[in-house]
């Protein structure tokens, strides 16, 4: 079963970029039946969709985000990245990435486990 | 922007039936998702594309999808069942989470 695991900072500074990795085991960032994506959840908030990318780095984001948002992979390591300019204290939140299935609709079939980061003034 | 509506919270007796609804109007057209998460976790899929539950989801989680609402309902509630869940729609290639609902199993 594919297995997704958060990395990066827990604390950025206000102003300064956000920038997290997502390691995928298990399957693979170059299977074209899937895309990958990263969801946040500011604290006792709900889940705010940021975007997702496929193995041919064609991007969609969230059209609130999408002037600070930027996507990435790196097949050769089997990883995708978030980075998040400008970051502010609203961006405080747990941030998950997410494999997304693709069959008629999208949706996110296997979840990391979040990595919590901090914006800090 | 697209909306998704659904009741802040929940509750139903042990053994009982649930039924978490996420409403919009014509949602009917749309596949919708479903997640559940416990405090402290990750969200897990339960339902997609309306009523399709994935891999090692019990049988007592079903969905159905019709007019202006979806609905998640759990049969034969039990302790480990509650949980928020969140509906989710992909439309015009965006994605959409309803606010979330809490479920309080008495």
């Amino acid at each position: 079963q594919v297995q997704l695991q958060e990395s990066g900072p827990g604390l950025v500074k206000a102003s300064e970029t956000l920038s997290l990795t997502c390691t995928v085991s298990g399957g693979s960032v170059s299977s074209g039946s899937y895309y990958w994506s990263w969801i946040r959840q500011p604290p006792g908030e709900g889940l705010e969709w940021i975007g997702y990318i496929s193995y041919t780095e064609s991007t969609t984001y969230n059209p609130s985000l999408m002037s600070r948002v930027t996507m990435s992979v790196d097949t050769s390591k089997n990883q995708f990245s978030l980075k998040l300019t400008s970051v502010t204290a609203a961006d405080t939140a747990v941030y998950y990435c997410a494999r997304v299935g693709t069959d008629y609709s999208y949706y996110f079939d296997q979840w990391g486990q979040g990595t919590l980061v901090t914006v800090s003034s | 922007s697209y909306e998704l509506t659904q009741p802040l919270s929940v509750s139903v007796a042990l053994g009982q039936t649930a039924r978490i609804t996420c409403g919009r109007n014509n949602i009917g057209r749309k596949n919708v998702h479903w997640y559940q998460q416990k405090p402290g976790q990750a969200p897990v899929l339960v339902i997609y594309r309306d009523t399709n539950r994935p891999s090692g989801i019990p049988e007592r989680f079903s969905g159905s999808n019709s007019g202006n609402t979806a609905t998640l309902t759990i049969s034969r509630a039990q302790a480990g069942d509650e949980a928020d869940y969140y509906c989710q729609v992909w439309d015009t290639s965006t994605v959409v989470f309803g606010g979330g609902t809490k479920l309080s199993v008495l």
